[in-house]
């Protein structure tokens, strides 16, 4: 089955650590796209990749980092200078242009800081 | 920058009834497109509904249609004969033409259905 999954489901990390967050798709997809959601406030952009080995900054991009390095594959890195981590992360990606604009989502990850 | 603003945090509707979520948005573009998103308890984001600005005919899907008001913004999602399973949050979002196909969303209405 094609789709995008992104691994753990929870995550715990301890204040001060990096913790990496997986997501894939088998789907042949060029763009890939990182989203945070905090209650009350929507889905705000992360990071987004158009194709591989490129990426750009989104909304709120700080203290978190990313690599491209396979059409595959767009792995988060939370690092220790994001503040307020704790929150659930979306992954999403987009097939090329045409018909199909609409992004498909992961199911997510739910990160806490202890 | 594009802003997309949901003004009802909470909606309700009873079981069989009809329900309208509104949805503003802000842009200066003339190309774009427009989502509605459903993400249930399980946190899965399943789209709904789409609307290509260029098009005058409001988009439907079954028991979900659209009121696309370009000239004032708005893009407002009914949802006729509501069913249980219809409840979660909605979120609406915003896609500017071209080849960058990132999303900008509103904070999202979170919708009960009662039985």
């Amino acid at each position: 089955d094609g789709g995008i999954t992104q691994s753990p489901k929870y995550l715990f990390r301890k204040e001060g650590q990096n913790v990496t967050l997986s997501c894939e798709q088998n789907l042949n997809h060029d763009a890939m796209y990182w989203y945070r959601q905090d209650p009350g406030q929507g889905l705000r952009l992360i990071y987004y990749s158009q194709i591989v080995n490129d990426f750009q900054k989104g909304d709120i991009a700080e203290g978190y980092s990313v690599s491209r390095e396979k059409k595959e594959s767009f792995p988060l890195t939370v690092t220790s200078a994001q503040k307020n981590p704790t929150a659930f992360y979306l992954c999403a990606s987009t097939p090329p242009g045409g018909f199909y604009n609409e992004q498909f989502f992961g199911p997510g990850t739910r990160l806490t800081v202890l | 920058a594009q802003t997309v603003t949901q003004s009802q945090p909470e909606m309700s509707v009873q079981e069989a009834e009809t329900v309208t979520l509104s949805c503003t948005y802000d842009t200066s573009e003339s190309d774009y497109y427009l989502f509605w998103y459903k993400q249930p308890p399980s946190r899965q984001m399943i789209l709904v509904i789409r609307q290509e600005a260029y098009k005058q005919q409001n988009a439907t899907e079954n028991r979900f249609s659209v009121n696309f008001q370009k000239a004032a913004k708005s893009f407002s999602l009914k949802i006729s004969d509501s069913q249980l399973g219809d409840a979660a949050m909605y979120f609406c979002a915003y896609r500017l033409g071209g080849s960058n196909y990132k999303l900008t969303f509103g904070k999202g209405t979170l919708l009960t259905v009662n039985p």
